[in-house]
This record gives structure tokens, C-alpha cells and sequence, in this order.
């Protein structure tokens, strides 16, 4: 079981807006550490598509937004397109005593 | 440009030892945090670990520790995911990716190895 809440799917039509969800709790995310997020294609290794809350590497369309409030964070893709189908996943930390990372179970998006 | 690039994909029998590797370039090695991360076939990321090969310090995640070990050489700029004994539940693909100075995210990502295991 995953530390990171994710709905496992979410689907959308071209052109429209859908977020993703990514739930934690006052160790992790609410304890003040950044949220990540990353793409995954099949077959591939996972991109990096926000850092640090609300970031974009360069490359990334500024179609894809983060956002975290509390002990939770959201990603949101406007504009869908058809290639954006793929596995996405949160990231944060636990402020345990030596401290480790920890990823949402994954949402698959689906474009309509 | 930086680049991970990882050992070759390996097929093992229960019970055997495995060490796969993940070569860093385009970047002062000692100066960043490498990860392992685990995917099991059809399932999700797994952060099993962290090492710094500057000084050798290296966390692994509650679910990782003792079941498998990190650890690094820099005079090669390797970094390395070892068992002593494996079983089948450790068939999977494994990443190796470097952690951002600043984020802690993963910004740089191997292409990955894949381990099965296998009677």
C-alpha cells in the first residue's frame, strides 16, 4: 500500500481539463516536504514533469501545473491531448528520522 | 550532458546473489544523491533507497531495509543495488535515478534493469 494517495485512474476528452489527486498525511507532504510528479509511458523510465510543488523542467508545457495545500497536492493538465495518456505519480518525503522517499500508487489518465 | 546508464537485464534462480549497476556522466558524481527505485511488473514506483557517494551515507526506505544493499564507488562513478539471496517477489524493474540538489526529487532517470527471478 502506497503512503501517497492516488485515484488510480482519471479520463478526460481532448482539450479538456483534468487533475490528479495526491493525498498524504502530517508526515510527509503535510510536514512541509515538496511534491513531485512524473510521467510513464509504457516500456519507459519515468520523466520528471513538476518539482518542487509547482515547477516545470525545461521541456515541459506549461499545460501541466502542480499545486499543494495542507497535506495534499494536485496535478492539472489543460488542453488534453492524446499523447498525454501515460501513468503519473506523486513524490515526497517522510520526515522520519533518517528520512526516505515515498510515491503515490499511480493514476493512469486516459484521453477520450 | 548527464546520463544513468544501467547494467543489462538479468535472469537469476532463487536463492542467488545479484549485484546490477548504474554508471553516472556529465556530472560531478560525488556531489549528488543516486536512488533505487522498484516497479513490479504492471505495478507502481517503489523508492527503496538513496546513497551519496561522497561520503558513502546512504537511507533506505522501511520496506527495503535489510532485504537489499546500496552503495556506490566513485572512483568509477558507479552506483550499485546488490542482493545476497533472491527471491521471486524480487522480479521487477529496477531504476536508477539521480536526486536533484535542492528539490529532492528525481531529476535524471537510468533506462532500467530488469531482474527476474526464476526457478
Amino acid at each position: 500500500q502506497s503512503v501517497l494517495t492516488q485515484p488510480p485512474s482519471v479520463s478526460g476528452a481532448p482539450g479538456q481539463r483534468v487533475t490528479i489527486s495526491c493525498t498524504g498525511s502530517s508526515s510527509d507532504i503535510g510536514a512541509g516536504y515538496d511534491v513531485h510528479w512524473y510521467q510513464q509511458f509504457p516500456g519507459t523510465a519515468p520523466k520528471p514533469l513538476i518539482y518542487g510543488n509547482n515547477n516545470r523542467p525545461s521541456g515541459v508545457p506549461d499545460r501541466f501545473s502542480g499545486s499543494k495545500s495542507g497535506t495534499s497536492a494536485s496535478l492539472a493538465i489543460t488542453g488534453l491531448q492524446a499523447e498525454d495518456e501515460a501513468d503519473y505519480y506523486c513524490q515526497s518525503y517522510d520526515s522520519s528520522l533518517s528520512g526516505w522517499g515515498v510515491f503515490g500508487g499511480g493514476t493512469k489518465l486516459t484521453v477520450l | 550532458e548527464v546520463q544513468l546508464v544501467q547494467s543489462g537485464a538479468e535472469v537469476k534462480k532463487p536463492g542467488e546473489s545479484l549485484k546490477i549497476s548504474c554508471k553516472g556522466s556529465g556530472y560531478t558524481f560525488t556531489s549528488y544523491w543516486i536512488g533505487w527505485v522498484r516497479q513490479m511488473p504492471g505495478k507502481g514506483l517503489e523508492w527503496m533507497g538513496i546513497t551519496y557517494p561522497g561520503d558513502s551515507d546512504t537511507r533506505y526506505s522501511p520496506s527495503f531495509q535489510g532485504q537489499v544493499t546500496i552503495s556506490a564507488d566513485k572512483s568509477i562513478n558507479i552506483a550499485y543495488l546488490q542482493w545476497s539471496s533472491l527471491r521471486a517477489s524480487d522480479t521487477a524493474m529496477y531504476y536508477c535515478a539521480r536526486q536533484a540538489r535542492y528539490n529532492q526529487n528525481f531529476d535524471y532517470w537510468g533506462q532500467g534493469t530488469l531482474v527476474t527471478v526464476s526457478s
